[in-house]
């Protein structure tokens, strides 16, 4: 079976720190692989997108960074961290598949908090 | 914005009772799903109806969609404590030949049920 793992579950960072959120997936080859962020338990915003090793797409212009190392991993980063991205994160895997839309499997999420 | 809309924004009912949740979208679909997020958790997938579909059932949840109003609800019929939760929608657009899962979520409704 599938699972996905994301860490770590909760920091506080100082702002202008930099951060560093890891994800991996185990159980399935080639995953789409996402970050979201939630602000205040509510709607998901897509950061960022990825379709292959080395391949981004970032949905939003922000202070934020995505790369992804391997094919099931996943790593959100910035350089110096603003209050404005605390905040709940986070990274999904789907698979890729024609014709129709596709289920996406969440990890349990970040708790950023930037003070 | 191809944000999807959901109301009510929460519900708040007696154990026993049904729970109806709307959402609405501007964009042509080809499939949406509802999702459910415990307090500070990951989401996780409750089910999925596609463009062609109008109604789903799954344990104690219905869901329908109406494409001509570009609406779906999702019906929780029974209601328990446990089902308190937010519920949210999202939807994936048709992208050409191919589709990359991502998806647009709602901005979800909190469910409260009361034993």
């Amino acid at each position: 079976s599938q699972t996905i793992h994301q860490w770590p579950a909760t920091l506080v960072q100082p702002v202008g720190s930099p951060l560093s959120l890891e994800c991996t997936v185990e159980g399935t080859s080639n995953p789409n692989l996402y970050w979201y962020r939630q602000a205040a338990g509510r709607g998901l915003q897509l950061l960022f997108y990825s379709v292959g090793i080395g391949q981004i797409s970032s949905e939003v212009p922000q202070n934020l960074s995505a790369s992804r190392p391997q094919d099931r991993q996943f790593i959100l980063s910035s350089k110096k961290l603003l209050l404005s991205d605390s905040g709940f994160y986070l990274c999904a895997w789907s698979v890729l598949r024609r014709v129709s839309g596709n289920t996406i499997y969440f990890g349990e999420g970040s708790w950023l908090t930037v003070v | 914005s191809q944000q999807g809309e959901e109301d009510p924004q929460a519900l708040s009912i007696q154990e026993g009772e049904n729970a109806t949740m709307n959402c609405s979208y501007k964009t042509s679909i080809n499939n949406l799903q509802w999702y459910r997020q415990n307090s500070g958790r990951g989401l996780v997938h409750l089910i999925l109806i596609r463009s062609n579909e109008r109604e789903k059932h799954s344990g104690r949840l219905r869901v329908t969609l109406d494409t001509s109003k570009k609406s779906s609800s999702l019906l929780i019929t029974a209601s328990r404590a446990a089902d308190t939760a937010s519920y949210f929608c999202a939807f994936s657009s048709y992208a050409g030949g191919t589709s990359y899962g991502k998806l647009t979520f709602g901005q979800g409704t909190i469910l409260t049920v009361h034993p």
